[in-house]
């Protein structure tokens, strides 16, 4: 089965700070990669997501994520956070096969604490 | 309106009692999900329809859990019995599960069930 690991369950920085999340994924055949928000008081929205074509994606806000299919990841990155960046964030992957397209999986999720 | 519409959004039961939470996707979304969402423990899947295929239960925690979709629209997430380990926020979503909008999910607010 699928799975999807993500490392900093945790994570606190001061505003102007750069932020990576990591995100690795267990399956290696053919994958679509999504990222998505919880702002507090939210429902869950998406970020961004990989589906072909520049590994590199930009999302909204400006956060980025680069798919790096070697090593099964997909890091979420923002050079300089902000307080409204505050929020929980969930790596998701959902793999493609003859039979079409399998359930999303998501992770375990990322709190990030952006402090002013 | 739009987007996912979940009710209710709070549900205080006592234990033992059933309760009934209603998801209406959106029009057209193919693929509709339930997830619960528990402090602490991220994104727990629970039950996946897509199109008219079998439903993917694999995620119910026991069977007491159980889920329907009728005319592959409306789905209403039953809980049996409940216990106060079931309180958390069910969230449903739905796909339009083409192409490269693939696994790009929409989220309700989410039913809040408390369990007394």
């Amino acid at each position: 089965a699928q799975s999807v690991s993500q490392h900093n369950h945790h994570v606190i920085l001061s505003e102007a700070a750069s932020l990576e999340l990591g995100c690795n994924y267990s399956y290696g055949g053919t994958v679509n990669l999504f990222w998505y928000v919880q702002y507090p008081g939210q429902h869950l929205q998406l970020l961004l997501k990989y589906f072909s074509g520049d590994p590199l994606v930009k999302g909204i806000k400006g956060f980025e994520a680069e798919f790096i299919k070697s090593k099964f990841s997909f890091n979420l990155r923002k050079p300089s956070v902000q307080w409204s960046d505050t929020a929980e964030y969930f790596c998701a992957v959902t793999r493609r096969n003859s039979g079409g397209y399998q359930k999303v999986t998501f992770g375990i999720g990322t709190k990030l604490q952006v402090i002013p | 309106g739009a987007g996912v519409s979940q009710s209710p959004s709070n549900k205080v039961t006592e234990k033992g009692k059933d309760v009934e939470l209603r998801c209406d996707p959106i029009s057209g979304h193919t693929a509709l999900y339930w997830y619960r969402q528990s402090l602490g423990q991220g994104l727990e899947f629970l039950i996946y329809f897509q199109g008219n295929s079998a439903p993917d239960k694999s995620g119910l925690p026991s069977d007491r859990f159980s889920a329907e979709r009728t005319g592959g629209s409306v789905s209403t997430l039953t809980i049996q019995r409940t216990q106060q380990e079931d309180s958390a926020v069910y969230l449903c979503a739905s796909s339009l599960h083409q192409g490269s909008n693939t696994g790009e999910l929409f989220f309700g607010e989410g039913s809040r069930l408390t369990v007394l």
